[in-house]
């Protein structure tokens, strides 16, 4: 059983830009939740994607945006990026009607930095 | 609006002493609570939970007890080991809708077990 999976590790980026982050949910999981933990703080709820629907929004602007794929991998993108955007981006999968919904997986995040 | 805490960022106990982690919510509507574990460059760590109906759950070293009236749980491990150094999130689950499975978390607290 493949955990979940999110790339790249670290990235770098400068104000302004954009940036997708990539999470392969665990095999037979269909639903991605998205995270971002800044720095001292717990994990804040981005969104959720279901089935490839978005299916609840944390407070996160718009320039926050997701996909799921049918394989139910997903993306995060960011767009005009910002210095408070820098954290820590997690993914989690779960497959709800199961034990695993509530606890959902973690992958190992995507250390995002905004010069 | 903070609505999981925990209030100590950080605990020491000496290895073989019961560590006790605590959380307060603000929310009579969660209806799920979560502990997760988590380790440097690591995803957090499915741990213990408890559903609003019941006051305690134990698995092995690991209970956690709710007091709905004080909308506070804790954590409790016991005996401590050196591996079980680590930050633990508290985190409560909102059933809507909406937001489907979100999980709101506090800010973490860091154990750390001195052998």
């Amino acid at each position: 059983e493949t955990g979940v999976t999110q790339s790249p590790t670290h990235l770098i980026k400068t104000r302004g830009q954009q940036v997708t982050l990539r999470c392969s949910s665990q095999s037979g999981h269909n639903t991605v939740s998205w995270y971002q933990q800044a720095l001292g703080q717990g994990p804040q709820f981005i969104f959720q994607y279901y089935r490839e629907e978005e299916n609840g929004r944390g407070n996160f602007p718009p320039r926050f945006s997701g996909l799921q794929f049918p394989n139910y991998s997903s993306e995060l993108n960011v767009n005009a990026l910002e210095l408070d955007d820098s954290a820590l981006y997690l993914c989690a999968s779960s497959l709800p009607g199961t034990i695993s919904y509530n606890e959902q997986f973690f992958g190992p995040g995507t250390r995002l930095t905004v010069l | 609006d903070q609505q999981v805490k925990q209030n100590s960022p950080s605990l020491s106990v000496q290895e073989g002493r019961i560590s006790i982690l605590n959380c307060d919510y603000t929310n009579s509507m969660f209806d799920y609570f979560l502990w997760y574990k988590k380790y440097p460059a690591e995803g957090p760590t499915f741990l213990i939970s408890i559903s609003s109906i019941k006051d305690k759950n134990e698995d092995g070293r690991f209970t956690v007890f709710l007091n709905k009236s004080a909308k506070h749980l804790s954590l409790h491990i016991v005996p401590s080991q050196p591996g079980d150094s680590a930050v633990y999130f508290c985190a409560a689950r909102t059933h809507g809708s909406s937001n489907t499975g979100k999980l709101i978390f506090g800010q973490g607290t860091t154990l750390q077990v001195k052998p």
